[in-house]
């Protein structure tokens, strides 16, 4: 089955850190761009970043509000994409999705699949 | 940064009600733009990619067109399943960007 997993959620003190995963199955994991997409509370949609397959390699691109705090890699023999949150702020409490994004052979598949996303909630 | 600005950010329309939401992209994003429809705890679904064309599964009275900076999805006859939260999304280039949102309600 094509499908995202997202895990490794919950609820954290601000300042703190957390790593969230994203298991892939079902496709060639290695052949895609993964981006991460999180939502506030009563909020939209927020890119959160991505990071290249290893052919445009591997490397991560980040939104302005994450960057420096936040940290994508992937595991392609796992196929598995992480986020590592760093410096965590109550700003960040949402729900955290993994997408597919681009891929050469499949480029405006960006975006068709998605995890069912985990819940990060930041405590003072 | 590219800005996605969606409008209207919220309607109230009725079964059988024709719909269009537009986005406006502040620089050209070739035909780069996906439609997705959200409903309240469930997990965004593409419902247009290439900015015209129709994901699969996904039921004709939905049709997106433009290219460049101005977008628009079309309900063309609103059913009871499709009153949720409609976004836009550029994928042309990052920062990737998202329309802020347009929540259709029942009138």
């Amino acid at each position: 089955e094509v499908q995202l997993v997202e895990s490794g959620g919950g609820l954290v003190q601000s300042g703190r850190s957390l790593r969230l995963s994203c298991t892939a199955s079902g496709f060639a994991f290695g052949d895609y761009y993964m981006s991460w997409v999180r939502q506030a509370p009563g909020r939209g949609l927020e890119w959160v970043g991505f990071i290249r397959n290893r052919a445009y390699g591997g490397t991560t691109e980040y939104a302005a509000s994450v960057k420096g705090r936040f940290t994508i890699s992937r595991d392609d023999s796992k196929t598995i994409a992480y986020l590592q949150m760093n410096s965590l702020k109550i700003e960040d409490t949402a729900v955290y999705y993994c997408s597919r994004d681009y891929s050469i052979s499949s480029p405006q598949g960006a975006f068709d699949l998605w995890g069912q996303g985990t819940v990060v909630t930041v405590s003072s | 940064d590219i800005q996605m600005t969606q409008s209207p950010s919220a309607m109230s329309a009725s079964v059988g009600d024709r719909l269009t939401i537009t986005c406006r992209a502040s620089q050209g994003i070739g035909n780069s733009l996906a439609w997705f429809q959200q409903k309240p705890g469930k997990v965004p679904k593409r419902l247009i990619y290439a900015a015209s064309s129709l994901q699969s599964g996904v039921p004709s009275r939905f049709s997106g067109s433009g290219s460049g900076t101005e977008f628009t999805l079309t309900i063309s006859s609103l059913q009871p399943e499709d009153f949720a939260t409609y976004y836009c999304l550029q994928h042309n280039t990052y920062p990737r960007t998202f329309g802020q949102g347009t929540k259709v309600e029942v009138k």
